[in-house]
């Protein structure tokens, strides 16, 4: 059974860093590549960032851009999101997702899907 | 960015009806567009993909078509354990993968 777990959400002031971290198992972790997902209460799914089965890959939405670090270590089968100068709007429930392609620059070819996701980690900024 | 809308943002239908959810691309998608359904409090699930690919497990009763860029989802009996927000998703122009706005179906 592939399982996704998130942790290190947290309350947390404007201007602060937090690392979320995200341990799969149940499958071949670095065959596929991940992303970070975020929802704001009562919002809809925004796409946060990607990384490559071999982390050759990387990609951020721009309301991140430079401010957030996604990275993996495939020995761990883990995912990981630094997530620095964080903003009030940045308050989100972020999931870890596994894609179905190990790479958003194969996503064509091969097809790219969200086929699992985490429970998510509650990232609450404010003062 | 390609821009995706849903429509409706929200219905209410009854047991055993049809309902369809519509998803425009701004732009032609090919049939780089997935389709997710989240259930209160939980994470969302896969349940079409490349358009109109059942994923393994779901229902038949849950299908997607395309007609340019309108993306069709489609369940043809509702169900009370189908109250959920459905969103699309698309990858033809990425970065950055989008999603729709979504649309919450309710029992009436």
């Amino acid at each position: 059974e592939v399982q996704l777990v998130e942790s290190g959400g947290g309350f947390i002031q404007p201007g602060r860093s937090l690392r979320l971290s995200c341990a799969v198992s149940g499958l071949t972790f670095d065959d596929y590549a991940m992303h970070w997902v975020r929802q704001a209460p009562g919002k809809g799914l925004e796409w946060v960032s990607t990384i490559s089965y071999n982390s050759g890959n990387i990609d951020y939405a721009d309301s991140v851009k430079g401010r957030f670090t996604i990275s993996r270590d495939n020995a761990k089968n883990s995912l990981y999101l630094q997530m620095n100068s964080l903003r009030v709007e940045d308050t989100a429930l972020y999931y870890c997702v596994k894609d179905t392609a190990p790479s958003i620059l194969h996503a064509h070819s091969s097809g790219s899907s969200f086929d699992s996701w985490g429970q998510g980690t509650l990232v609450t900024v404010s003062s | 960015d390609i821009q995706l809308t849903q429509s409706p943002s929200s219905l209410s239908a009854s047991v055993g009806d049809r309902l369809t959810i519509t998803c425009q691309a701004s732009q032609d998608i090919s049939n780089y567009l997935n389709w997710y359904q989240q259930k209160p409090g939980k994470a969302p699930k896969l349940l079409i993909y490349d358009a109109s690919s059942l994923e393994t497990g779901v229902p038949s009763r849950f299908s997607g078509s395309r007609s340019g860029t309108d993306f069709i989802f489609t369940i043809s009996s509702l169900q009370p354990e189908d109250i959920a927000t459905y969103y699309c998703q698309q990858y033809h122009n990425i970065p950055p993968i989008t999603f729709g706005g979504g649309t919450k179906v309710e029992i009436k």
